[in-house]
C-alpha cells in the first residue's frame, strides 16, 4: 500500500529565499507524481506533474524532481514571494490503483516580508 | 474555461437525510474521482470512474454511492449521512489514468 510523507509539516521563510519541499513515497510502482498547491478554504491547483519516466519538470520558479529508486520527490521554489504562502501537497498515482492519487498531508509554507 | 464544478459549495444537513453533491467537468475527461479531506488524514479517494457506467471503489467508499450516466457528470450520493461524513469533499477529473488531475473547488459538508 502506497504511503506518502511530506517533511517538514510547516515552514516559514523570509521573502526571496530559495526553498525545497520534500516528499517520500513507499511504492516505486507509480505512474507519476503530482504537486499541488492548496490555499485556505480553496481547492487544489495542480503545479507540476512528473511522469515515472521523467526526472524533473519545471514551470517558472518551480522545479520538481523525481527519484523512483529512492522513493523521493522534491519541489524547489526559487526566489520565494509572499504569494507563495499556501499548503503544498504531493501525490503519487500508483499502477493498479485506477487513477487514485495517494496524498501526503502537506507542507504549510509561509513566506514573510 | 476548462473546469471542474461542484454544487453545493457548502451544505449543513442532519443525520439520515439523503443528499447528492454534483460534479461536472467540461474537458471531456475519461476519469473522474471523489476525495474527502480530513485534518491529519489528508485526502483519500472515495470512488472513481473510468468511463460512463464504469465505477470502482477507492480507499473509503463506505456510506457513499456514485453513478456515471454521462461522461461529464459524476454525482456523489450519501443515502443516510452520518456525523463521521462531515468533511471537505473534492471532485477531480483527468483525461487518462496517468494524466494531470484537475480538482473542483470543494464542498464543505457538515452532518449534525
Amino acid at each position: 500500500k502506497q504511503e506518502v510523507t511530506q517533511i517538514p509539516a510547516a515552514l516559514s521563510v523570509p521573502e526571496g529565499e530559495n526553498l525545497v519541499l520534500n516528499c517520500s513515497f513507499t511504492d516505486s510502482a507509480i505512474y507519476n507524481l503530482q504537486w499541488f498547491r492548496q490555499d485556505p478554504g480553496k481547492g487544489l491547483t495542480s503545479l507540476l506533474l512528473i511522469q515515472s519516466s521523467q526526472r524533473e519538470q519545471t514551470s517558472g520558479r518551480l522545479n520538481a524532481s523525481l527519484d523512483k529508486s529512492s522513493g523521493r520527490s522534491t519541489l524547489y521554489i526559487a526566489a520565494s514571494q509572499p504569494g507563495d504562502s499556501a499548503t503544498y501537497l504531493c501525490a503519487g498515482a500508483s499502477t493498479g490503483g485506477g487513477n487514485k492519487l495517494t496524498f501526503g498531508t502537506g507542507t504549510q509554507l509561509k513566506v514573510e516580508l | 474555461e476548462a473546469q471542474v464544478t461542484q454544487n453545493p459549495r457548502y451544505l449543513i444537513t442532519v443525520t439520515g437525510k439523503k443528499l447528492t453533491v454534483t460534479c461536472s467537468q467540461n474537458m471531456n475527461h475519461e476519469y473522474m474521482s471523489w476525495y474527502r479531506q480530513d485534518p491529519g488524514l489528508g485526502l483519500r479517494q472515495i470512488y472513481y470512474s473510468m468511463n460512463v457506467e464504469v465505477t470502482d471503489k477507492g480507499d473509503v467508499p463506505e456510506g457513499y454511492k456514485v453513478s456515471r450516466k454521462e461522461k461529464r457528470n459524476f454525482p456523489l450520493i450519501l443515502e443516510s449521512p452520518s456525523p463521521n461524513q462531515t468533511s471537505l469533499y473534492f471532485c477531480a477529473s483527468s483525461l487518462g489514468v496517468a494524466d494531470t488531475q484537475y480538482f473542483g473547488p470543494g464542498t464543505r459538508l457538515t452532518v449534525l
